[in-house]
């Protein structure tokens, strides 16, 4: 089955920094990969997603490549906003089924 | 425009309690899943159902059971509540893979916290 590595938080910043996590995964084959993320007290909510190698997925400002060569999907954000504190999953897809990292958790300060 | 509605939001149950937790989409989903996440962890599946039915077991299925008898409601039951089962529980919904309307992706309810003491 798919497995998936992301970075462990917490990532503190401060407002209008660059965002980095990174995101590895294994997968049989090439899946479809996504980033949900999760506000407080809320669900996960899909944030965007990529359905093959160099796709380039992108919403509100966030942005990942799917890099097929070294089987990563790392998530970026030019300038991070105060609402951005969240906590991210990355999750490869094989099917109809997810496969969600441990999320890293985003605290953005004014 | 509900969604994924998911009922108790919270619940403190004691050692050996049996209970339910409600889940239900009005977005005609035939894909519905049950995750469980534990405090810094990730999202483990717990069972899935791909129409009324019919279920199948996920990562973690033990403790639990469920059932589908309409495409609206997937009621996830805990038989014997153990401390293990602390956790927050998510219910997600989808289309299925090659159905009109298909991105791949999860709707998810807004979870219920169970505490077992």
């Amino acid at each position: 089955g798919n497995s998936v590595t992301q970075m462990e938080g917490p990532v503190t910043l401060s407002e209008e920094a660059f965002l980095t996590i990174n995101c590895t995964y294994t997968a049989t084959g090439y899946p479809s990969l996504f980033w949900y993320v999760q506000y407080p007290g809320e669900g996960l909510q899909l944030l965007l997603k990529a359905t093959k190698a160099d796709d380039k997925g992108s919403n509100k400002g966030f942005e990942a490549t799917y890099r097929k060569e070294t089987t990563s999907f790392h998530l970026e954000k030019g300038s991070v906003q105060v609402s951005d504190s969240a906590v991210y999953f990355c999750a490869p897809q094989a099917g109809n089924m997810l496969t969600f990292g441990g999320g890293t958790r985003l605290m953005v300060k004014p | 425009n509900a969604g994924v509605t998911q009922t108790p939001k919270f619940r403190i149950l004691k050692i050996g309690q049996s209970m339910t937790l409600q889940c239900a989409q009005d977005m005609n989903h035939n894909y519905m899943y049950w995750y469980r996440q534990d405090p810094g962890m990730g999202l483990k599946l717990i069972y899935y159902s791909v129409g009324a039915g019919i279920t199948d077991k996920g990562e973690v299925p033990n403790g639990y059971n469920v059932s589908r008898s309409t495409t609206e409601d997937f009621p996830l039951r805990l038989e014997l509540a153990a401390p293990s089962q602390t956790s927050v529980y998510f219910c997600a919904s989808s289309y299925p893979p090659l159905a009109g309307g298909y991105t791949g992706e999860l709707f998810f309810g807004e979870g219920s916290r169970l505490t077992v003491l």
